[in-house]
Parts: C-alpha cells; sequence; structure tokens
C-alpha cells in the first residue's frame, strides 16, 4: 500500500505563473515531510520541508503547506520559471524512524 | 552540489554477475541510507547505517544485497548473481542527525 500519494503524475504551467504540486498522506506517524527535486540522471535535491506542528513554511519562491487533518500537503512555487521543469517528489518520516517514503513524483513542466 | 559521491555512475553487467557499488557522503554525514529507484516509481528506501552499525534493512533487500560501512565514512552495496530485475538507479543519502537527507548522483545499474 502507498503511505505517500502523488495522484497528478504530470503538471504543465506557464512561466510565471503558480505551479501547485499535491501530496496525500495515510500513515498518521508521520511527522516531517520534505520536497525533493529530482532532473534526469540526477539524484533528487532537497528543495524544502516542514514539520507537523507548523501549518506552512516558506523559502523564497516555494511554500509548503501541510493540511494534517486532512493528510494532505502542497509545493507552491510561485513565480515559476522554466528551470523548475523537472519531477517533484513529496517524501515523509517519523521522528525516531529516519528512512524517508516517497511519492511516485510529478513532472513539471513550466513552458516560456 | 551535496558532497555526497556514487562510483560507479553507470554500471551493465551480464545476469548473474556480481557487482558492487560505492558511496561517499561528506564526514558530517552519520547516517548513510541506501534506496532503489525504477522507472515511474519514487526512490525505495533499501537499508541504512548510524556510523558503522546496519540498523534497518526493508524487505526489498533479498539475502543476495549485502551492504556494509566498515569504518563508519564510505558505504559499498553489493548485489550478488545480478537478475534483469535489479535493473534500477541505486541512490545514496547522507544525514547529519536531522530528517533532511542529502543524495548523491546515483548509480544506474543496468543487468542484461
Amino acid at each position: 500500500d502507498q503511505q505517500v500519494k502523488q495522484n497528478s503524475p504530470s503538471l504543465s504551467v506557464q512561466e510565471g505563473r503558480i505551479s501547485i504540486l499535491n501530496c496525500d498522506y495515510t500513515n498518521s506517524m508521520f511527522d516531517y515531510f520534505l520536497w525533493y527535486k529530482k532532473y534526469p540522471a540526477e539524484g533528487p535535491t532537497f528543495l524544502i520541508s516542514i514539520s507537523s506542528i507548523k501549518d506552512k513554511n516558506e523559502d523564497g519562491r516555494f511554500t509548503v503547506f501541510l493540511n494534517k487533518s486532512a493528510k494532505h500537503l502542497s509545493l507552491h512555487i510561485v513565480p515559476s520559471q522554466p528551470g523548475d521543469s523537472a519531477v517533484y517528489f513529496c517524501a515523509a518520516t517519523s521522528s525516531g524512524n529516519t528512512p524517508l517514503v516517497f511519492g511516485k513524483g510529478t513532472r513539471l513542466s513550466v513552458i516560456a | 552540489d551535496t558532497g555526497v559521491s556514487q562510483d560507479p555512475r553507470h554500471k551493465i553487467t551480464k545476469r548473474g554477475q556480481n557487482v558492487t557499488f560505492r558511496c561517499d557522503p561528506i564526514s558530517e554525514h552519520n547516517r548513510l541510507y541506501w534506496y532503489r529507484q525504477t522507472l515511474g516509481q519514487g526512490p525505495e528506501f533499501l537499508t541504512y547505517f548510524q556510523n558503522e552499525a546496519q540498523l534497518e534493512k526493508s524487505r526489498l533487500l533479498s539475502d543476495r544485497f549485502s551492504a556494509e560501512r566498515p569504518k563508519g565514512s564510505f558505504s559499498t552495496l553489493e548485489i550478488q548473481r545480478t537478475e534483469q530485475g535489479d535493473s534500477a538507479m541505486y541512490l545514496c543519502a547522507g544525514d547529519r542527525g536531522l530528517n533532511e537527507q542529502f543524495f548523491g548522483p546515483g548509480t544506474r545499474l543496468t543487468v542484461l
């Protein structure tokens, strides 16, 4: 069973507009969530994270929102740039149980 | 650049051969993880080390797989009697005791 789900395999956005990537999880023990970005033939690159004690974390153009009651998080990128085109993975973990559990990823295409 | 290096970057082998991959994290990474990623999937946890101690292995790690981190620095992952189903990207990651993990570029294994 998939504990972390990214239901949109792909997303296309115009340059300058907002990109919203969604992620759902089922395991109530998860208390820390991360987003990674991956280009082809490279390892995932850490983008931003959020603890379950917060509902929002912002870093430059990237903001992650967490809705614990809905077991849902989202990554907002604004404004989107062509260099943001990549596969984005949502990951989750429980404090003290450190392996990350990843979703299947969403491929973002930012069109100039 | 996360400072995590992996060698080789690509490996092509014939079914039944043994292969070994190496990961060099940065010195601050007291925890080291191995993940496997196949097409259309997110990275899947294989095993991890706290210094030289192997603390957890997933069900994905069959008896043909073995991992070591002999001096708490670099790590090796060996696959014996490779099968075509072992074809994947093998990713190594390190962390400093926090939840964020930093990945190397990966080793792409192709089993013919």
